[in-house]
């Protein structure tokens, strides 16, 4: 069957190297975000948040930058991993109990 | 966090039939969401499932083609009716645990493919 995030944009990165893997958000009164990375056959799994107060935030090998002027989110990972491969959503939340996904974003890591 | 068992996994049905697919939590919830991931795209919000009322639908969502049940605080269920082609997709189940602000969980989803 059709994998998830065929059609998607994709970065290609060697293993090693680190990524950076951009989004634009479309509600300027969204306070929450988060990202997702969503493998073929899974659900996305939370890797990391940040709120409208912060503007960066970070975790293991991962960091989240936020730039409300300009309505933009990146991941970064560090020293990419070929488990990195896979589909990565950003996610924004507006006071609200629902999220809005953004396109996506497929992350290939080359040998 | 939250362990979020979704069934089925996937399924191939016949154009014309439904399909119910079920949601279980492994502790209260405070919300619970269905999602739809078309192929290749990203993820939208069919509806909040609400507990003890009616569901909450998106814009271009009806409750007639999604009907979704939420008898308590752990267990939902979407169905998808009289399915087309143009229904095939990936169902997801979200529940929030820490209230508005936080992070959702997804189960694994169900794969539905319409013949």
């Amino acid at each position: 069957g059709e994998s998830v995030g065929l059609h998607l944009p994709t970065l290609s990165v060697q293993e090693g190297d680190n990524s950076i893997i951009n989004c634009a958000y479309s509600n300027s009164a969204s306070d929450y975000f988060i990202w997702y990375k969503q493998e073929s056959g899974k659900g996305p799994q939370f890797i990391i948040d940040i709120r409208s107060n912060m503007d960066k935030r970070q975790g293991q090998r991962v960091t989240v930058l936020l730039n409300k002027t300009v309505k933009h989110l990146s991941l970064q990972i560090a020293a990419t991993q070929p488990g990195d491969s896979a589909v990565y959503f950003c996610a924004e939340n507006n006071y609200g109990q629902n999220f809005v996904f953004g396109p996506g974003t497929r992350l290939s890591v080359l040998p | 966090s939250a362990v979020i068992s979704q069934k089925p996994s996937r399924d191939i049905c016949q154009r014309g039939t439904s399909l119910t697919i079920q949601c279980q939590v492994d502790s209260q919830v405070t919300m619970m969401f269905w999602y739809r991931q078309q192929p290749g795209q990203s993820l939208t919000l069919i509806a909040t499932a609400n507990q003890g009322s009616e569901a909450t639908y998106e814009s271009g969502f009806v409750i007639d083609k999604f009907p979704i049940s939420r008898p308590n605080l752990t267990f939902s269920t979407l169905t998808v009716s009289n399915m087309s082609p143009e229904d095939s997709s990936i169902y997801l189940c979200s529940v929030g645990t820490g209230g508005i602000g936080t992070e959702a969980f997804f189960g694994q989803g169900t794969r539905l493919t319409v013949v």
